[in-house]
């Protein structure tokens, strides 16, 4: 059974940084991009970042270019995001997900909230 | 940046009846997917490649379209489909999704 666990949501101060985790299992990690998306509080879904089967290439939304980075430990089987210089706007609900060739985000994590506030 | 705009935002839908919502992009897209999501929970594949159902979904959701329109039906309204329906594209980045769809039980 294909499994995504994140953590290392919490509550934070604007301009702090944070790192979200999502374990995976129940398939081979290695051969699956993986995505990071985000839902604000009680608004939709919105894409974050994209990584690569082997992380050779990486694409992040404009609005996190440059705070944000996506890596990843397949020898772990594990899906990262750093986010760095965080803003009130950032908070969410960070989801990730297994994006396959063809059927989309077809596994999603239960999520773990991000709170930056003062 | 492709723009999504689903219609309606929100709809209420008796047991039986039909349902469709749209979903155009502000340009070409080669494909549409389509989310599920239930208050509280994650979100679910529901539709791929425009038309195919995910794993595990009823037969009387369907999905169609191509280039700029497309749409999303479920023939016969039951109460688990009482949800919210995003559709996303990922032909071009910055990947974007619409705005949702507030299906509600009438």
């Amino acid at each position: 059974e294909v499994q995504l666990v994140e953590s290392g949501g919490g509550f934070i101060q604007p301009g702090r940084s944070l790192k979200l985790s999502c374990e995976a299992s129940g398939f081979t990690f290695s051969d699956y991009a993986m995505v990071w998306v985000r839902q604000a509080p009680r608004k939709g879904l919105e894409w974050v970042a994209t990584i690569f089967y082997d992380g050779s290439r990486t694409f992040y939304r404009d609005s996190v270019k440059g705070r944000f980075t996506i890596s990843r430990d397949n020898a772990r089987t594990t899906l990262y995001l750093q986010l760095d210089s965080l803003r009130s706007e950032d908070t969410a609900t960070y989801y990730c997900a297994r994006l396959g060739n063809y059927d989309g985000y077809s596994h999603w994590g239960q999520g773990t909230l991000v709170t930056v506030s003062s | 940046e492709i723009v999504l705009t689903q219609s309606p935002t929100t709809m209420a839908a008796s047991p039986g009846e039909k349902v469709t919502i749209t979903c155009r992009a502000s340009s070409s897209v080669s494909y549409i997917y389509w989310y599920q999501q239930k208050s509280g929970a994650s979100p679910k594949p529901w539709i791929y490649e425009t038309s195919k159902l995910a794993s595990g979904v009823p037969d009387r959701f369907s999905g169609s379209g191509s280039g700029t329109s497309y749409s999303f039906t479920i023939s016969s309204m039951e109460t688990e489909d009482a949800a919210t329906y995003y559709c996303h594209q990922w032909s071009r980045t910055p990947w974007t999704f619409g705005g949702g769809t507030k299906l509600e039980l009438k």
